[in-house]
């Protein structure tokens, strides 16, 4: 079953330590992955794609599919990065249809 | 560019009334989708259409209608409201598999 697990709600840093949100995926061919944010008051949007290998607003994420993670790390947090994370993974054949992990807040704190 | 819009943005309905989420899109993409998120559940897949004229369901489509009008336009119906449809509604739509825009969402009350 095709299935993405992001096992922490809530997690709470202060400014200007690592990050990291965790995200665990079950799928049985080659997944897409993605990392959705959702900042206060805004719609969802696309923050970074695991084929694009890029680094967005400092964050970057590595698919280990030994491992089967798609963690977002960030070196630095900073205040607006606070915001709700979600991870979510996309498989062949599936017309583009997105799954995704119930969400992790990031509360970035002064 | 308005992006993916919907109407309306707050609805309060009650028990067992009928109401049509709204749903439109100016970037030409061939998929739309409708999504409902609760508080932790995440976005649930409600139903999808791959392109115009062709509907599918998601993981949570009972209780939902949908109908695809043209490329542009994609809206959720609700026959009979319950209270377990409490919830925000977000539209989205995609050009591929890469990227979904969602729309700002509906949040529905329904006591």
């Amino acid at each position: 079953a095709q299935r993405v697990t992001q096992p922490e709600k809530l997690l709470s840093v202060f400014k200007g330590a690592p990050v990291e949100l965790k995200c665990n995926y079950s799928y049985s061919g080659s997944p897409e992955l993605f990392w959705y944010v959702q900042y206060s008051r805004q719609r969802l949007q696309l923050l970074l794609r695991h084929i694009s290998r890029e680094s967005i607003k400092g964050f970057t994420a590595d698919l280990n599919k030994g491992e089967t993670s798609f963690h977002l790390k960030k070196p630095f947090a900073q205040e607006e990065d606070s915001a709700m994370y979600y991870c979510a993974l996309s498989g062949s054949g599936s017309q583009g249809n997105l799954i995704f992990g119930k969400g992790t807040k990031l509360s970035v704190k002064p | 560019n308005a992006g993916v819009t919907q109407t309306p943005k707050f609805q309060v309905l009650k028990t067992g009334q009928s109401m049509t989420l709204q749903c439109a899109q100016d970037m030409n993409h061939n998929s739309m989708y409708w999504y409902r998120q609760d508080p932790g559940m995440g976005l649930r897949l409600i139903y999808y259409s791959a392109s115009e004229g062709t509907t599918d369901k998601g993981e949570v489509p009972n209780g939902y209608n949908v109908s695809r009008l043209n490329k542009r336009e994609f809206s959720l119906r609700l026959e009979s409201a319950a209270p377990s449809q409490t919830s925000v509604y977000f539209c989205a739509s995609s050009a591929n598999a890469y990227e979904q825009y969602f729309g700002p969402g509906t949040r529905l009350t329904v006591t």
